[in-house]
């Protein structure tokens, strides 16, 4: 079974800083989710990745798939980004996804 | 377009009463997921569902729990008899492939008293 383990568990910055967020995962997988859930509860899902770098306006992910990592960086953060950030690992086939514990970020005006 | 709808919203019932969750996934999506999220677990994979054919229920918790999706259009988690530590919010998601971007439900908050 799959490890997912997210770094930091807590991060609060002050708006317009750079943000990075990371995930790394213990077994090869077919596809790595970044997900966001809102205070409220509701669940976004921002990226999946299966090599190399997506970019979304200010949210960048990466993966690098021989070291089993995976970040996702906000750029000119924004009280709004203000969420927990759940990564989560899939190994393809019959296998489904397993969940890191999410970073809560707050982003202080 | 529609996202995928949940119903109900919220639900609270009394120990040992059958509960069921409903997902309408979104149109065209041929992969459906029911996860659950509790503050101790976080969120954890029940089961999935391809072309509407349980591919994977390692995740649901006890014989308690079952899931059935009759078409490409509607799926269900029944939980029978329910009990306080089954309370959580269940999340549907589905997907255009089975490792593919999932859009997600708004959840279902369950009570259990």
């Amino acid at each position: 079974k799959n490890e997912v383990e997210q770094s930091p568990q807590n991060l609060t910055a002050q708006e317009g800083e750079f943000i990075t967020i990371n995930c790394s995962y213990s077994v090869g997988i077919s596809a790595l989710h970044w997900l966001q859930q809102h205070p409220g509860g509701g669940i976004v899902s921002l990226f999946m990745l299966s090599s190399g770098k997506k970019k979304h306006g200010r949210l960048i992910a990466t993966i690098n798939i021989q070291e089993k990592h995976s970040s996702l960086h906000i750029t000119a953060s924004h009280p709004r980004d203000s969420a927990v950030y759940i990564c989560a690992a899939g190994g393809g086939g019959a296998d489904g996804l397993t969940f890191g514990k999410g970073t809560h970020l707050i982003i202080q005006p | 377009d529609a996202g995928v709808i949940q119903s109900p919203r919220h639900e609270v019932t009394e120990m040992g009463q059958e509960v069921t969750l409903r997902c309408k996934p979104i149109s065209g999506h041929n992969s459906l997921f029911w996860y659950r999220q509790t503050m101790m677990r976080g969120l954890e994979l029940l089961i999935y569902f391809n072309n509407n054919v349980p591919i994977d229920d390692s995740g649901m918790p006890e014989d308690r729990f079952s899931a059935k999706m009759p078409n490409a259009s509607f799926s269900t988690l029944k939980i029978q008899p329910s009990e306080p530590r089954d309370s959580a919010v269940y999340f549907c998601a589905s997907s255009l492939e089975q490792g593919g971007r999932a859009g997600f439900g708004p959840g279902t908050r369950l009570t259990v008293l």
